[in-house]
């Protein structure tokens, strides 16, 4: 059964930072990984996909990257701002199991 | 730019009682999904939808849910008698053509079962 988890479970820095969130998932036959942003008791708003056969992918001030074969990506943030502040989610489709399989989440918080 | 929405946004219920969560998926989206968070736990997947029938389910998804496709654009979640672990946030998303695409997600019912 796939498994995703995350580390830290939270992270509090001072704005303009660089940082890093991993995620690492039990099994590596995974179509994607996906990874997201969920602010308070709002939805969940899609940041970077990255397919299997991917390394790494960018959006602005982010950076996810893939190592399929060991399980593991990171989220790279770039100049942290207190805008950033949230709960960052990784989910992985694929690897025996239905659907997209979420970690717990980083909590993530920037001071201004 | 094209949103998933979900309505209501809370929806407070009595144990026993039959709920419909609502969702509108992107117009030119294929496959449709509900998913769930209870408070403090991870999302976890429920069933997803393309063609007018379940493509996959999980083992959360008994006989007490169904959904449907009862338009050209709503998707619907039914729980037929609600019960006290129901109570979560339950998240619509969709995606244009299913695997290895981005799936887009709704804001979510709070769903509180008393």
């Amino acid at each position: 059964k796939q498994e995703v988890t995350q580390i830290p479970a939270a992270l509090s820095v001072p704005e303009g930072e660089n940082l890093v969130l991993n995620c690492s998932f039990t099994d590596s036959a995974i179509y994607n990984l996906q990874w997201f942003r969920q602010d308070p008791g709002k939805g969940l708003t899609s940041l970077l996909l990255i397919q299997s056969s991917q390394r790494e992918q960018t959006s602005g001030r982010l950076n996810a990257s893939l190592d399929k074969s060991s399980g593991r990506s990171t989220l790279y943030i770039a100049a942290s701002q207190p805008g950033d502040s949230a709960t960052y989610l990784c989910a992985v489709e694929g690897g025996g199991a239905d659907g997209l399989t979420f970690g717990k989440g980083t909590h993530l918080i920037i001071q201004p | 730019e094209p949103e998933v929405t979900q309505t209501p946004s809370h929806q407070v219920t009595q144990m026993g009682q039959e709920v419909i969560l609502r969702c509108v998926p992107i117009s030119n989206h294929l496959y449709f999904y509900w998913y769930r968070q209870i408070l403090g736990q991870k999302v976890e997947f429920l069933v997803s939808f393309y063609n007018n029938e379940i493509s996959e389910k999980s083992e959360i998804f008994d006989d007490q849910f169904s959904v449907e496709r009862p338009d050209g654009s709503n998707f619907t979640l039914k729980i037929r008698s609600t019960k006290l672990e129901d109570s979560a946030m339950y998240f619509c998303a969709s995606s244009r053509q299913g695997r290895a695409e981005t799936q887009y997600f709704g804001p979510g019912t709070r769903l509180l079962v008393l």
